[in-house]
C-alpha cells in the first residue's frame, strides 16, 4: 500500500469541456508528479510540483495545469479537453531530491468523447 | 529514438522459466528504476539503482552504467509476475523518463 490515491478512478467528458483530477500524496512527500499514460505507451511527464510551485514541466501546452495544497495534496486541470487528452493520468510523490522513489497512485482513467 | 529502449516488448514464458528483460537509455542518469504494472494501471517500484545489482525474492536487476544498459532478471517466473515491466530513468528535472514496457505474461 503507498498511501499514494487518486479521484476519481473512472471519467467520460466530451471534447471541448474542462476537467479536474485530484491526487492526495503519501504522508511526508513534499513533491508530485503528474504522467499521462496513453494506451499501450509508457507514461509520459506533464510536470511537477515542490511544495506549491512548479519545478518542472514535460511537453505539455499550457491547457494542462496544476496545482499543488499546502498538505501536499494537488490537482491536473485540463481544459478545452480533445479526443487525444484520452488517457490514464497518473500521480506519483516523493521527497526532494534527485535519487528519492516515486510511489505512485492508481491512476485516473479519462475519456473524451 | 526514445531515450529509453527496452526489449522484448511482448513476452510470454512458461512457469519456472528464467526471464530477462532488458533497458537500454542514452541519456545521462542519476537513478534507474524498474516498476511493475498492473492490468487496471497501478505501478508499484520495484528497485530503484544506480550501479551494480539489487535483488529482492525472485527478481533481480543489474545495471551497466559504462554501457547505459540495465536488465530485470526473474527467476522460477509464475503466472502471478505476469504484468507489464517498466524500465525509467531521472530525467534534469526530477522526473522520470519511461520505456515503453514489456508485457510479460506468464503460462502455468
Amino acid at each position: 500500500e503507498t498511501g499514494v490515491t487518486q479521484s476519481p478512478t473512472h471519467l467520460i467528458k466530451t471534447r471541448g469541456q474542462q476537467v479536474t483530477l485530484r491526487c492526495s500524496s503519501q504522508s511526508g512527500h513534499n513533491t508530485v508528479s503528474w504522467y499521462q499514460q496513453a494506451l499501450g505507451q509508457g507514461p509520459q511527464f506533464i510536470f511537477q510540483y515542490y511544495r506549491e510551485e512548479e519545478n518542472g514541466r514535460g511537453n505539455f501546452p499550457p491547457r494542462f495545469s496544476g496545482l499543488q495544497f499546502p498538505n501536499y495534496s494537488s490537482e491536473l486541470n485540463v481544459n478545452a479537453l480533445e479526443l487525444d487528452d484520452s488517457a490514464l493520468y497518473l500521480c506519483a510523490s516523493s521527497l526532494a531530491g534527485g535519487s528519492y522513489e516515486q510511489y505512485f497512485g492508481p491512476g485516473t482513467r479519462l475519456t473524451v468523447t | 529514438k526514445n531515450e529509453v529502449e527496452q526489449s522484448p516488448q511482448n513476452l510470454t514464458a512458461q512457469e519456472g522459466e528464467f526471464i530477462t528483460i532488458n533497458c537500454s537509455y542514452s541519456v545521462g542518469i542519476s537513478a534507474l528504476h524498474w516498476l511493475q504494472q498492473h492490468p487496471g494501471g497501478g505501478i508499484v517500484s520495484l528497485f530503484m539503482l544506480s550501479s551494480g545489482k539489487k535483488k529482492h525474492g525472485r527478481l533481480i536487476a543489474t545495471i551497466n552504467i559504462q554501457e547505459k544498459h540495465s536488465s530485470l532478471h526473474i527467476t522460477a517466473s509464475h503466472p502471478r509476475d505476469s504484468a507489464v515491466y517498466i524500465c525509467a530513468v531521472r530525467g534534469s528535472q526530477g522526473n522520470l523518463i519511461f520505456g515503453k514496457g514489456t508485457k510479460l505474461s506468464v503460462k502455468p
